[in-house]
């Protein structure tokens, strides 16, 4: 079945920092999502990306879905404590999502 | 806050009692879903309903019984579970099933097996 790794499994940074988590799609994706579950929290949606090649950007993070559509990158640019957390993403085929094992990012202030 | 709603926040059982969970949207969608999360693993996926039909089923095991009385409801019935039964069940609804659609996620149930 489809399989969707992620990594780094932990990152510790000093705040300021630059972070990036990478996903990669055993298989040809319809979309990625990517989620972000603070400690104690839920996964909240945080964006979806369709396209082959698609860069979008939210503040300080950066997603990209690659031209195969089968890996994506989440940067985040001078990390906050704030951005303290666990970033999935899902890969969407058929129905489904499949998610990865998640980034567990923490922030040294 | 979350338009998706999940009873208990905790629930710690035996292995032979008998106990439910219940999810809640608000949101007006069409598609619901128990995930399981377990330490250092993937979300695992373990039911997905359209329309109060069942259109997954992701080979889990018979102590899980799910249903899904209206669009708005999902609940979880257990029944002697074993201790690696113990996980933050999440539910989530979107509003198709359609994995082009986010997924809203409830606040989850933190379920410790005695």
């Amino acid at each position: 079945g489809q399989q969707v790794m992620q990594i780094p499994q932990y990152q510790h940074v000093q705040e300021g920092e630059d972070f990036t988590t990478y996903c990669n799609s055993s298989t040809t994706l319809s979309n990625i999502q990517w989620y972000k579950q603070r400690p104690g929290g839920h996964p909240v949606f945080l964006i979806q990306l369709v396209k082959s090649g698609e860069v979008k950007k939210q503040k300080r993070l950066t997603f990209q879905f690659g031209e195969a559509k089968k890996n994506s990158s989440l940067h985040i640019t001078a990390t906050q404590t704030t951005d303290v957390g666990t970033y999935f993403c899902g890969g969407g085929s058929n129905y489904k999502l499949t998610f990865g094992k998640g980034t567990l990012l923490t922030v040294n202030p | 806050e979350t338009g998706v709603t999940q009873t208990p926040r905790h629930l710690v059982m035996g292995m032979t009692n008998k106990k439910s969970l219940k999810c809640e949207q608000h949101l007006g969608h069409n598609a619901m879903y128990w995930y399981k999360q377990s330490a250092k693993k993937p979300l695992e996926l373990m039911f997905v309903y359209s329309l109060e039909e069942r259109v997954e089923n992701n080979s889990v095991p018979s102590r899980f019984s799910p249903e899904c009385p209206n669009s708005s409801h999902l609940f979880l019935h257990l029944h002697t579970l074993q201790p690696e039964d113990s996980a933050l069940y999440l539910c989530a609804s979107s509003r198709l099933v359609d994995s082009n659609q986010p997924q809203h996620f409830g606040d989850g149930t933190r379920l410790s097996i005695l």
